[in-house]
């Protein structure tokens, strides 16, 4: 079965800093690995996904995320964070055979300091 | 404007009085699900529809129903609520359903039960 993890809960930046988020996942070859951000009362909106190739994906907002397999992780990165930029973020599993439902991690909450 | 809508997006009720949340989306997608947004567990997902009148289990099918008449439409039904479904709970949909599709979220509905 797939799992994810996200070891951060809360995570706490200075606006201009960078930022990394961390996921971990779980599954038997390389799935479908998604970021989505939720905005305070807003629903999940996609940030970036990865299927194959290129390792190094690009999204939305100024995100990045790089799949390493060796690894099984999925990080999220922003080289200058904004304050917009505060809210929850889930990484999010896809399986390539059977099961078509995603398996989100926990959430880290994104709080950004002036 | 593409989009998922749900009503209502707060509801309090008490145990046992039958509710239903309503779910809609005009993007013609072929599939839809509900999940459940708890702290520290992520989004887990409740049931789904992969078309008219095609409804199936998710991860956490336990006190709800659903069904799919229309293609657009997709509601939750609370028979009998109690405590343990307070919740946040959202609305998706994605195009045909496979798992590297983009899920569109609906604004979330903030359900207390007394």
């Amino acid at each position: 079965a797939q799992s994810v993890t996200q070891p951060d809960i809360h995570i706490t930046v200075s606006e201009g800093a960078s930022l990394e988020l961390r996921c971990n996942y779980s599954y038997g070859a390389t799935p479908y690995l998604f970021w989505y951000v939720q905005s305070p009362g807003q629903g999940l909106q996609l940030l970036l996904k990865y299927f194959s190739g290129d390792t190094l994906v690009q999204g939305i907002k100024g995100f990045e995320a790089e799949f390493k397999r060796s690894q099984s992780s999925f990080n999220l990165r922003k080289p200058s964070v904004h304050w917009s930029d505060a809210a929850e973020y889930f990484c999010a599993v896809g399986g390539r055979t059977g099961r078509r439902a995603l398996t989100f991690g926990s959430g880290t909450r994104l709080q950004v300091q002036p | 404007e593409a989009q998922v809508t749900q009503n209502p997006r707060y509801l309090i009720t008490v145990t046992g009085k039958k509710l239903t949340v309503t779910c809609s989306q005009n993007m013609n997608h072929e599939y839809m699900s509900w999940y459940r947004q708890d702290p520290g567990l992520g989004l887990r997902q409740i049931y789904y529809s992969m078309n008219v009148e095609v409804t199936d289990k998710g991860d956490v099918p336990e006190g709800y129903k659903v069904s799919r008449k229309e293609k657009r439409n997709f509601p939750l039904i609370l028979e009998s609520p109690s405590p343990n479904q307070t919740s946040l709970y959202f609305c998706a949909s994605s195009l045909n359903g496979g798992s590297q599709e983009t899920q569109y979220f609906g604004p979330g509905t903030r359900l207390l039960v007394l």
